[in-house]
């Protein structure tokens, strides 16, 4: 049982380079998440997926975009790297209810120049 | 709107001493509050959360958390820190859109000094 795991774990970008961030699971989650961490400012959400097949917007998805064709894994895309895009990204998984925690992945850092 | 405060932004513990990492929240309805401790480099780890029932919360690592309703607080607390505890701290909520995320407060980083 891996739980969450995240590829790649390091990636430097140029500016306007794309890339796809991996997320995977293997607790047969229904709900993933992705979130960035910047200092000071906690975890913010990027996107959401609440079964396969289905996607929304988070508090801050200009830039990226999402995709969920199976259960278990969770693509989060960059189009167009900017410099504001460099930060830690996490992804996270939780079975429906709101009273159950989420696992999350061991994060992927970028930086984009 | 739903939110959580973290309002220090570092704490300082002797190995030994007991340790409390402070927490609000602002929650319309029933809250759903979760602790969790991030090492460096590495993915956050749930540590224990409230949903109901008692207000003394116990988790992992000897933590526990007491709820205070008429405080909206949710600290977290331990009766003796090891220097294996220094680490990032988020208290957070759980909200009742967007699927369910976590809203997370600005952490609190806890140095525990031998």
């Amino acid at each position: 049982n891996a739980g969450v795991t995240q590829t790649p774990k390091f990636r430097v970008l140029k500016t306007g380079q794309s890339m796809t961030l991996l997320c995977a699971q293997d607790m047969n989650h229904e709900y993933m998440y992705w979130y960035r961490q910047d200092p000071g400012m906690g975890l913010r959400l990027i996107h959401y997926s609440v079964g396969e097949g289905t996607t929304a917007k988070g508090e801050v998805p200009d830039g990226y975009n999402v995709s969920r064709l199976k259960k278990q894994n969770f693509l989060l895309g960059l189009e167009s790297a900017a410099p504001s895009q460099t930060s830690v990204y996490f992804c996270a998984s939780s079975f429906r209810t709101n009273t159950y925690e989420q696992y999350f992945g061991p994060g992927t850092r970028l930086t984009v120049t | 709107a739903q939110s959580v405060a973290q309002p220090e932004d570092q704490v300082n513990v002797a190995e030994g001493n007991p340790l409390t990492v402070k927490c609000t929240y602002s929650v319309s309805g029933n809250p759903y509050l979760f602790w969790y401790v991030q090492y460096p480099n590495r993915g956050l780890q749930f540590l224990l959360k409230y949903i109901t029932g008692d207000n003394l919360v116990k988790g992992s690592y000897g933590f526990e958390a007491e709820f205070n309703k008429s405080q909206t607080s949710f600290h977290l607390k331990k009766p003796s820190a090891l220097v294996s505890d220094s680490a990032l701290y988020f208290c957070a909520v759980r909200a009742y859109n967007q699927g369910g995320k976590l809203i997370f407060g600005q952490g609190t980083e806890l140095s525990v000094k031998p």
